[in-house]
């Protein structure tokens, strides 16, 4: 079974950092893309970015809103995906999901980490 | 970026009703359009993907339809347990969601 399990949200404070994990289970994780996704309390989903496998270069691609702030990476020996966030803003504060893959629907999603910035 | 849009944003409609959510995009996406169930509190259901693909384990009152730039979700003979916010996402380009439609059950 597919299992995916974010951890590591928590409050900060604007303008710090906060990293992420995705822990994966039920698969071959270095076969597989992984992306992460957000939403705002109350709001819409929004994409956040994500990270190819080895095989495709293990490249990454990000959102616009997040792009020089954040960074995925991964680590295949321990089937975990990282979203290091710095410079956080107070319009980061959202639930961050990660889910297996790049494209077409995903199927695959985390119960999801909290992450709240605020002073 | 691919816009989506999502009408209506919300609908109140009572048990056994049909329920048709649309999704107009900026520009074509061929089929590459997927939608989701998001309950209060949980994370986002897979529900169809790459148009009209329902997906495994989705009861077939769901469905979808459409190519190019607009696509139907239909919920055939509504249950108490498809109050939701239902979501579409195109993977053509960078993802994209639409603003998403709440459903309420009477």
């Amino acid at each position: 079974e597919v299992q995916l399990v974010e951890s590591g949200g928590g409050l900060v404070q604007p303008g710090r950092s906060l990293r992420l994990s995705c822990t994966a289970s039920g698969f071959t994780f270095g076969d597989y893309a992984m992306s992460w996704f957000r939403q705002a309390p109350g709001k819409g989903l929004e994409w956040v970015g994500f990270i190819r496998s080895k095989a495709y270069g293990g490249t990454t691609e990000y959102a616009a809103s997040v792009k020089g702030r954040f960074t995925i990476s991964r680590d295949d020996s321990k089937s975990i995906a990282y979203l290091q966030m710095n410079s956080l803003k107070t319009e980061d504060t959202a639930v961050y999901y990660c889910t297996r893959g790049a494209a077409a629907g995903r199927a695959y999603w985390g119960q999801g980490t909290l992450v709240t910035v605020s002073s | 970026e691919i816009v989506l849009t999502q009408s209506p944003d919300f609908q109140s409609v009572t048990p056994k009703e049909k329920v048709t959510i649309t999704c107009r995009a900026s520009q074509s996406i061929g089929t590459n359009l997927h939608w989701y169930q998001q309950k209060p509190g949980q994370s986002p259901k897979l529900l169809i993907k790459s148009a009209s693909q329902s997906f495994s384990g989705v009861p077939s009152r769901f469905s979808g339809s459409g190519s190019g730039t607009d696509f139907t979700l239909t919920i055939n003979s509504l249950e108490a347990e498809d109050a939701a916010t239902y979501y579409c996402h195109q993977s053509s380009s960078f993802p994209t969601f639409g603003q998403g439609t709440r459903l309420e059950i009477k």
